[in-house]
């Protein structure tokens, strides 16, 4: 069954740092998201991303994040400078026809900034 | 703004009892998802409800959807330890509007 993969599993960085969260959406799907989770906390959209561009972004979507297609299997989240507030589970999810059908969720990049 | 409240947040139910977990939301919404997380893993879909009176079971757990009262509910049955995770629910908003808002989760622990 077609699913979504993360990597890394988990990340520890420093303060300060870049990282960049990976994921391969299921092949066939066109629409692709970031939300996270705050440990204990409910999951936040973060970011929609359709036809190379994003299509909504959440207020927590700052100018630290960005987002990017950069060949047509990968879609990443970067996130320039890291917070200790960053620290959370990343999902990435992607669905064939936004709106119209399911999202498939990933397994999650866990993120710890110290 | 649309908002989402389950509740309870914490249920903790002893093998064999029923009970149900209850989603209200804000806004008018065309589809309402519930989710499955177990600790630290990712969000398996459970039921997808797309109109109003729809009802879908699974196993145990049966989802239904009202969208005159803006309410979806998770109604387990015979409860077994199998079931112990967090339950979220999640709404779309409109038809063509991805984005999921989700819930604040009810936290399920079975006892035997």
């Amino acid at each position: 069954e077609p699913e979504v993969t993360q990597t890394p599993s988990h990340q520890v960085t420093q303060m300060g740092q870049e990282v960049i969260l990976r994921c391969v959406p299921i092949s066939n799907h066109l629409y692709f998201y970031w939300y996270r989770q705050i440990l204990g906390q409910k999951v936040e959209f973060l970011v929609s991303f359709y036809n190379n561009e994003i299509s909504e972004k959440s207020e927590i979507f700052d100018d630290q994040f960005s987002v990017e297609r950069p060949d047509g299997s990968n879609f990443t989240l970067k996130i320039r400078s890291t917070k200790l507030e960053d620290s959370a589970m990343y999902f990435c999810a992607s669905s064939e026809w936004g709106g119209l059908t399911e999202a498939f969720f990933g397994q999650g990049t866990r993120l710890t900034v110290v | 703004e649309l908002k989402v409240e389950q509740n309870p947040l914490f249920l903790s139910m002893q093998e064999g009892k029923n009970y149900t977990i209850y989603c209200n939301y804000s806004t008018t919404s065309d589809r309402l998802y519930w989710y499955r997380q177990d600790p630290g893993k990712s969000l398996e879909s459970l039921f997808v409800l797309l109109s109003n009176g729809a009802v879908k079971q699974e196993g145990r757990l049966m989802a239904s959807l009202d969208t005159k009262a803006r309410l979806s509910t998770l109604h387990i049955t015979a409860a077994v330890h199998d079931l112990s995770a967090t339950y979220f629910c999640a709404v779309e908003r409109n038809f063509g509007n991805e984005k999921l808002t989700f819930g604040t989760g009810t936290r399920l622990t079975i006892i035997p």
